[in-house]
């Protein structure tokens, strides 16, 4: 059981460029979220999904899409890379939503770097 | 909005002491709040869960408290160990999840 799986680990890019960050859970969860975390700053939500097929942006969405085409995968795509975009970016996943009280699980990060 | 906010920033202690972490947050109607540890280069590993109605929850040397009413919690941890080491962060429910900026703790053998 390998829980939330993030690839890749680490990640330099350039201005302009544009990548994908993989996410993928195998205890077969309906929730998934993807986090952003600043030095010295708490988490903040980026995007997130209730199941496959629906996603729904959170507090910091500009600059990124995700796709939820399967329960297992939520995968965050960055288009045109800023610095503003350097950062360390968490995905997770629960059975239910928060309000349940279900254990949110969370990947190990990824840190991009954006030059 | 909600906000939440840990006090203290760091905190750094002798082995053996008993300690409390502080977390306030100002829109007092949420689901729950939960503890997590963050290790450094790691991901977050949820410590402890308080549903609104809830007053505390406990998990060996660790004992969480929620006053929904004034908008705090603390996490108290009981004969801290070296081990204990790491950064915990707080993090209220309502609708999505809010995040503190976190406590980072030291513990010195």
């Amino acid at each position: 059981n390998a829980g939330v799986t993030q690839t890749p680990k680490f990640r330099i890019l350039k201005i302009g460029q544009s990548m994908t960050l993989q996410c993928t859970q195998d205890m077969n969860h309906n929730y998934m979220y993807w986090y952003r975390q600043d030095p010295g700053m708490g988490l903040k939500l980026i995007y997130y999904s209730v199941g496959a097929g629906i996603t729904d942006k959170g507090e910091v969405p500009n600059g990124y899409n995700v796709s939820r085409s399967t329960t297992e995968d939520f995968p965050l795509r960055l288009e045109l890379a800023a610095p503003s975009q350097t950062s360390v970016y968490f995905c997770a996943s629960s059975y239910e939503g928060g309000s349940s009280g279900n254990t949110i699980y969370f990947g190990e990060g990824s840190w991009l770097t954006v030059v | 909005k909600q906000e939440v906010t840990q006090i203290p920033a760091a905190l750094s202690v002798p082995e053996g002491e008993n300690l409390v972490l502080n977390c306030s947050f100002t829109d007092s109607a949420i689901y729950n709040l939960q503890w997590f540890r963050q290790d450094p280069g790691k991901g977050l590993t949820s410590l402890l869960l308080i549903q609104s109605s809830q007053r505390e929850q406990t998990s060996g040397r660790l004992n969480a408290s929620l006053d929904k009413s004034s908008g705090r919690s603390t996490l108290y941890i009981a004969a801290s160990q070296p081990g204990d080491s790491a950064t915990y962060l707080c993090a209220v429910n309502n609708n999505d999840m809010r995040f503190g900026a976190g406590t980072r703790l030291t513990v010195k053998p």
